[in-house]
């Protein structure tokens, strides 16, 4: 089943501690983002990748990094998580970066950071 | 970037048509319109998109002015499960990026 599968999908950390959420696709896809979803800002983008070892900032990318070294992977790496970092995430890849090229979504990790 | 406009909720009868509207005035003429829709916190579902033609699937039908400065989803007969937040989304790409600019969403209830 083709499917963006994303990992955990709750967590709870502390301040500080340094946290991965996975992000898979099997679609064979170049183009994957991360995306961030909180209430009264709708969904905003974090980073993005247009292929492998090509990364590059969204509008809100403060706080994060990610890494893009094989097609089906893209995980985001939160080094130093902070409260304001609480919030839904998601994951998300197309087939090209495409006007034509429907972005699947992943189903989500809600994180909580104390 | 473009941004879209769209009511904050709407209702509609099961088996009626369901008529969900968008603003995007500032929209350029390569971007495309998108329409997801969000079911409580599962990741958003993609429904239809378009560039200038009216565009129709299974699920819905999209129809966009000619001057494409606002587009109109409509699902031809609700129902109970098409309850949801509806994003109407301009969706900006160019040969170093492809990001979906995601306004706030209609939340749709559709009632018995």
């Amino acid at each position: 089943e083709a499917q963006v599968t994303q990992n955990p999908r709750y967590l709870i950390t502390v301040t500080g501690k340094k946290l991965t959420v996975t992000c898979s696709q099997n679609m064979n896809h170049e183009y994957m983002s991360w995306y961030r979803q909180d209430p009264g800002l709708g969904l905003r983008q974090i980073y993005y990748s247009m292929n492998v070892e090509v990364t590059d900032k969204g509008d809100v990318p403060e706080g994060y990094k990610v890494s893009r070294k094989e097609k089906r992977n893209f995980p985001l790496i939160l080094e130093s998580p902070s409260p304001n970092q609480t919030s839904l995430y998601f994951c998300a890849s197309s087939l090209t970066p495409s006007g034509v090229e429907t972005q699947y979504f992943g189903p989500g990790t809600r994180l909580l950071v104390l | 970037d473009a941004k879209t406009t769209q009511p904050p909720s709407m209702d509609c009868a099961e088996g009626r048509a369901a008529n969900l509207p968008c603003n995007h005035s500032t929209i350029s003429g390569n971007e495309y319109v998108y329409w997801y829709r969000q079911i409580h916190s599962q990741g958003p579902q993609y429904i239809i998109h378009g560039l200038k033609n009216n565009e129709t699937n299974e699920m819905a039908s999209l129809i966009i002015t000619e001057d494409r400065k606002s587009s109109t989803l409509i699902l031809p007969h609700a129902t109970l499960r098409d309850t949801a937040v509806y994003y109407c989304i301009v969706r900006v790409v160019s040969y170093n990026t492809d990001k979906l600019i995601f306004g706030t969403g209609t939340r749709l209830q559709v009632f018995p």
